[in-house]
């Protein structure tokens, strides 16, 4: 049972190149959430997707966009990378129903240089 | 902007010692609460859940929940050096479709 998979692992960029993030999960769920962590600042909720085809925005959604490709899948692209973006980034899913937990993929180191 | 806020510690305990970990929330509709442990380098993983006002015990962690005072907390009982991690609380949006973590609260258990 792989749950959530994240590809990259790890990545480095150049400042103004563009990446996408892949996040899939075989757990039929619902919900499925972009998350980035930043050393002594937890994790922030980036954009979120309650259902397939709708999407929402986090508390730090700007220079991001997202893709709720199917009920699997979730993507977080990159348009044009800055030294701000370096973090790393988890995806995760969930019921959806608020009283279930979520579940995390590995991350996602990426460094924008 | 809904707040879920944590102190950050370190929160230091010697073994066999409970560790109290605290929450707070801004949002008084948040029905769900969850605690999450993460290891350095790893994913937050679940510990403990709890939806509503009391206590919630599952081994030696006991979740307590006052939704009155928005407040969560986690106590770990008989604490061991693996114990030793950051600890996320998490809430739930009234709608249930986005968890809201805070800054963690890393403790370190010494033997």
């Amino acid at each position: 049972n792989a749950g959530v998979t994240q590809t990259p692992k790890f990545q480095v960029l150049k400042t103004g190149q563009s990446m996408t993030l892949q996040c899939a999960q075989d757990m039929n769920h619902n919900s499925m959430y972009w998350y980035r962590q930043d050393p002594g600042m937890g994790l922030r909720l980036i954009y979120y997707s309650a259902s397939e085809g709708t999407t929402d925005k986090g508390e730090v959604p700007n220079g991001y966009n997202v893709s709720r490709l199917n009920k699997r899948e979730f993507s977080l692209r990159l348009e044009s990378a800055a030294p701000s973006q370096t973090s790393v980034y988890f995806c995760a899913s969930s019921d959806g129903r608020g009283e279930t937990e979520a579940f995390f993929g590995q991350g996602t180191r990426l460094t924008v240089v | 902007q809904k707040e879920v806020e944590q102190n950050s510690g370190p929160l230091s305990v010697p073994e066999g010692a409970i560790a109290s970990l605290n929450c707070t929330y801004s949002d008084r509709g948040s029905q769900s609460f969850f605690w999450y442990r993460q290891y350095s380098g790893k994913s937050p993983e679940l510990i403990m859940f709890i939806y509503s006002n009391g206590d919630k015990e599952d081994g030696r962690f006991t979740a307590q929940l006052n939704k009155a005072s928005q407040y969560v907390s986690l106590l770990i009982r008989d604490s061991q050096p693996s114990d030793s991690a950051t600890y996320l609380c998490a809430v739930a949006n009234q709608a249930g479709t986005a968890l809201i973590f805070g800054k963690g609260t890393t403790l370190s258990v010494s033997s």
